[in-house]
């Protein structure tokens, strides 16, 4: 089945820094890859997503980049604020049953 | 429209007790999955359910279980706690099953401690 690693664990940067995320997986067949970000006390919530037939996706402050050769994809976040601080966690449906496979997720804190 | 409802937010209850979840899906939405989550172990899989049927199952004791209505509401039980089932427990529904762009939405949670 499908298996997702993600790191770092915990990121500080400073405020207008860039953050960067990374994730591995394991079944080639994967084709899906969302982000979600789960602020402190409230429940995840999709920010971005990717699908394999691309290399990258923006919106806004945030990207995705996918290398399926290499299998990983990254969260980029540009011109960090305050309110990116929260935790991230990376995903991929596990090919033939969809079941979501999440990352350990990283603790992103934006020091002002 | 009004988003996943979980009920209750919270719970104590003693090692040994069992303990039921509730969860209510988006209005529309027939796919519900159940994940844990506890600190350095993220969102672990418990199980997905649709159209009344387990679909897909996590790596979890038989401890723990659960079923879905014909209104896709869906409850999470646990027997026998123990422990290590402290966690905050997250239900997430969406529209479709089977599908690989299927956006989750997520509860608020239920923050089981076991003491």
């Amino acid at each position: 089945g499908e298996n997702v690693e993600q790191h770092p664990s915990t990121l500080s940067v400073q405020e207008g820094d860039s953050a960067v995320i990374k994730c591995t997986y394991s079944d080639s067949a994967s084709n899906y890859f969302p982000w979600y970000k789960q602020e402190l006390g409230k429940r995840p919530q999709l920010i971005i997503d990717i699908r394999s037939n691309v290399g990258e996706k923006k919106d806004q402050r945030i990207a995705v980049t996918l290398n399926k050769t290499a299998k990983h994809f990254s969260l980029h976040i540009t011109e960090t604020q305050p309110e990116d601080s929260a935790v991230y966690f990376c995903a991929a449906p596990s090919p033939g049953t969809y079941k979501y496979i999440f990352g350990t997720g990283t603790r992103l804190k934006v020091l002002a | 429209k009004a988003g996943v409802t979980q009920t209750p937010r919270y719970l104590i209850k003693t090692r040994g007790q069992q303990v039921t979840l509730s969860c209510s899906p988006i209005s529309g939405h027939r796919s519900v999955s159940w994940y844990q989550q506890t600190p350095g172990q993220g969102l672990q899989f418990l199980f997905e359910y649709f159209s009344e049927t387990q679909r897909n199952k996590g790596n979890f004791p038989g401890r723990f279980s659960g079923r879905q209505f014909s209104n896709s509401r869906s409850e999470m039980n646990v027997s026998t706690l123990e422990l290590g089932d402290s966690a905050l427990y997250l239900c997430a529904s969406s529209l479709f099953y089977g599908a690989e762009y299927n956006e989750q939405f997520f509860g608020p949670g239920t923050r089981l401690t076991v003491l």
